[in-house]
């Protein structure tokens, strides 16, 4: 199992409709990113945090997809509206800062109907 | 721009048939550094090596081993003794000095068969 947590596992929804994932990572790792995985390919980053704040959203659509960190631990990722497109795997990852290697979760496997 | 290309979309092998997954990457950065996951059915991506750009020694773990060659942008992985448990897809990755962002290759599918 691994140690940064991801909830749920699998989440079956209808287009239109809001879905969110949550993301625990690995004890004292400041940096956290979210990744989205469309099957048959490599994950895309999505957005990548320092701590509480920010770094690198540039490929988060950002009218539907919004993602927060607010005490600089756990993290929340949502989309509203979802859309078919949407169906992927959802990663977390986390690492001790930047330049240092990612730990994954387990994902979200996201299936839009 | 940055980019890593797995041109082996799918490799079966039979058990303890030695198997090396290919990695081409692109970067104008000079530090910049190379991981290799693996992802098994459950999802996870599990870390197996990173290397920096200034090092060009080849590394050993068992029956892992990878081949970096900085002339020709490759950072090969060679497992020996494939067993079955080796199934799963394998990702070569780049993180340059610029961002620290993962670009991943599209990732090869390795079938050990019994």
């Amino acid at each position: 199992e691994a140690e940064v947590a991801q909830s749920p596992r699998y989440k079956i929804t209808e287009k239109s409709q809001a879905v969110a994932f949550w993301c625990d990572p690995i004890s004292g790792h400041a940096t956290l990113y979210w990744y989205r995985q469309i099957l048959g390919q490599g994950p895309e980053l999505l957005v990548q945090f320092q701590d509480e704040s920010v770094v690198d959203d540039s490929q988060l659509p950002k009218d539907r997809f919004s993602a927060e960190r607010l005490k600089g631990v756990d993290s929340t990722l949502k989309i509203q509206p979802a859309e078919l497109g949407d169906s992927a795997m959802y990663l977390c990852a986390s690492s001790l800062d930047s330049n240092q290697p990612q730990h994954f979760g387990d994902g979200t496997r996201l299936s839009i109907l | 721009a940055q980019k890593v290309t797995q041109a082996q979309t799918e490799i079966s092998v039979v058990e303890k048939e030695d198997v090396t997954l290919d990695c081409v990457y692109e970067t104008r950065d000079t530090t910049y550094y190379l991981f290799w996951y693996k992802q098994p059915p459950s999802g996870e991506l599990v870390f197996l090596i990173r290397r920096n750009s200034f090092d060009e020694q080849n590394e050993i773990s068992g029956r892992y081993s990878w081949n970096f060659q900085k002339s020709t942008s490759s950072f090969n992985f060679t497992i020996t003794a494939s067993q079955v448990v080796d199934s799963a897809v394998y990702f070569c990755a780049l993180s340059a000095d610029s961002s620290y962002k993962l670009i991943f290759g599209s990732g090869t599918r390795l079938l050990v068969r019994p």
